[in-house]
């Protein structure tokens, strides 16, 4: 049962656009929400999180937007530069903890 | 950021053998560290959590036996492959927490299992 799904296997985009990367899950219990990056043979980096208390948070390019009702989470990045190219993980945890669930990745493109 | 690291980033190894893979927190100590698995194109899986000083917590399905797991010292927890097999081949990523309030976690670079 993935609890935190990533429907796009795959995104590209061109320089200088925005990137989406949508994630959605299942357990309400879920209440605090990241973004990884990750390179190949590479773990991954933390990029951006947001508490179930908001809705949006902002760190420079990096955006990250919740919608409680739907269950449902995105990642903005604008503008978009080649050296975003990376698969990025939607990661959930819930009651404090720091078990992770992590959802299934989305490689993105960025092109030239 | 802080570091942890892991060594060895790959290793290869013959069926029936052994391999362990260290986990340290370089700058920081960690009480608690968790060990993932990816297999390709797929999630990160956490297998188990790492406590120092007592016996990690393994998740449903992940043989504790086969995937030996001790944190020896508040820099390192250790994660063990016993007889290792094919199916066994896999990229192996730790993590560690940092002991602040907000318990952030920060990612190993991973050790790639190729089990001949």
């Amino acid at each position: 049962d993935q609890q935190v799904k990533q429907n796009s296997p795959s995104l590209s985009v061109q320089e200088g656009r925005i990137s989406i990367l949508n994630c959605d899950y299942t357990n309400s219990m879920f209440d605090y929400f990241l973004w990884y990056k990750k390179y190949p043979a590479e773990g991954p980096t933390f990029l951006i999180s947001i508490s179930s208390i908001k809705d949006k948070n902002e760190d420079g390019r990096f955006t990250v937007f919740l919608n409680k009702s739907a269950k449902h989470l995105s990642l903005h990045i604008v503008p978009s530069q080649p050296g975003d190219s990376a698969v990025y993980f939607c990661a959930a945890s819930a009651g404090g903890g720091n078990k992770l669930t992590f959802g299934t990745g989305t490689q993105l493109k960025v092109e030239l | 950021g802080a570091v942890v690291s892991q060594h060895p980033s790959w290793v290869i190894c013959k069926s029936g053998t052994s391999v362990k893979i260290e986990c340290r927190s370089l700058d920081f100590q960690a009480t608690t560290m968790f060990w993932y698995r990816q297999f390709p194109k797929q999630s990160l899986m956490l297998m188990a959590t790492s406590n120092e000083g007592s016996k990690a917590t393994y998740e449903q399905g992940v043989e504790k036996d086969k995937f030996l797991i001790n944190h020896a010292s508040l820099t390192l927890s250790t994660l063990t492959v016993t007889s290792a097999h094919p199916e066994d081949s896999s990229f192996y990523i730790c993590s560690a927490m940092k002991p602040t309030e907000a318990g952030e976690l920060f990612f190993g670079e991973g050790s790639r299992l190729t089990v001949l």
